[in-house]
């Protein structure tokens, strides 16, 4: 079955630093790939997306491009703030009819002042 | 505002009692999703419903039962026959459940079995 497999944390970065969470996957057909961020105590908010090959999504400095040929989807952002401290996760859908969350396990991120 | 509500934010019950978890949705969409969280782990699907009076089982889904009479509700019930019922519940919609419709999740409920 589908499956994202996302880099084990807890990550600790100064403010400012480059952050990359890795994230890959296995799926059969073509999946939407997502990554999703966690505050303490809420619940998920979508932070990007990509649909196809290629694709780049991007939002508050966050970036992820879909390799098709490496089967990854690695989250990116070039200085992190303490506002970025939280958990992300990544995920995918699957290409049938009802289109599943697979998440990955999460990655914690604290950002140090 | 439209949203997503989950109530309560914590709950607690003693082992052995039937516990209902409450979700509402006033962004008028068809699908909802039950999903469990623990310490460390990823999400994982418990039920989810793509459209009114219909609903499917997940990845994890025994144990737990779930009604979907009105558009905008779909409780979830952890029964005592869940061995484990101490968790993260979150739930979620989307437009539909076909498509790449964004899915939009509640605050969640965290339930503790004592």
């Amino acid at each position: 079955g589908d499956s994202v497999t996302q880099m084990e944390g807890p990550v600790t970065l100064s403010e400012e630093a480059f952050l990359t969470i890795n994230c890959t996957y296995t799926a059969t057909g073509y999946p939407s790939l997502f990554w999703y961020v966690q505050y303490p105590g809420e619940g998920l908010q979508l932070l990007l997306k990509a649909t196809k090959a290629d694709d780049k999504g991007s939002n508050k400095g966050f970036e992820a491009t879909y390799r098709k040929e490496t089967t990854s989807f690695h989250l990116e952002k070039g200085s992190v703030q303490v506002s970025d401290s939280a958990v992300y996760f990544c995920a995918l859908t699957s290409s049938g009819s009802a289109r599943q969350l697979t998440f990955g396990s999460g990655t914690q991120l604290t950002v140090l002042p | 505002d439209g949203g997503i509500t989950q109530s309560p934010k914590y709950l607690f019950r003693k082992e052995g009692q039937n516990v209902t978890l409450s979700c509402e949705q006033n962004l008028n969409h068809d699908a909802m999703y039950w999903y469990r969280q623990d310490p460390g782990q990823g999400l994982r699907l418990i039920y989810y419903s793509q459209i009114v009076n219909d609903f499917q089982k997940g990845d994890i889904a025994e144990g737990y039962s779930v009604s979907r009479e009105k558009k905008e509700s779909f409780p979830l019930t952890v029964t005592s026959a869940q061995k484990n019922p101490t968790a993260f519940y979150l739930c979620a919609s989307s437009l539909s459940g076909t498509g790449d419709h964004e899915q939009y999740f509640g605050p969640g409920t965290r339930l503790t079995v004592t």
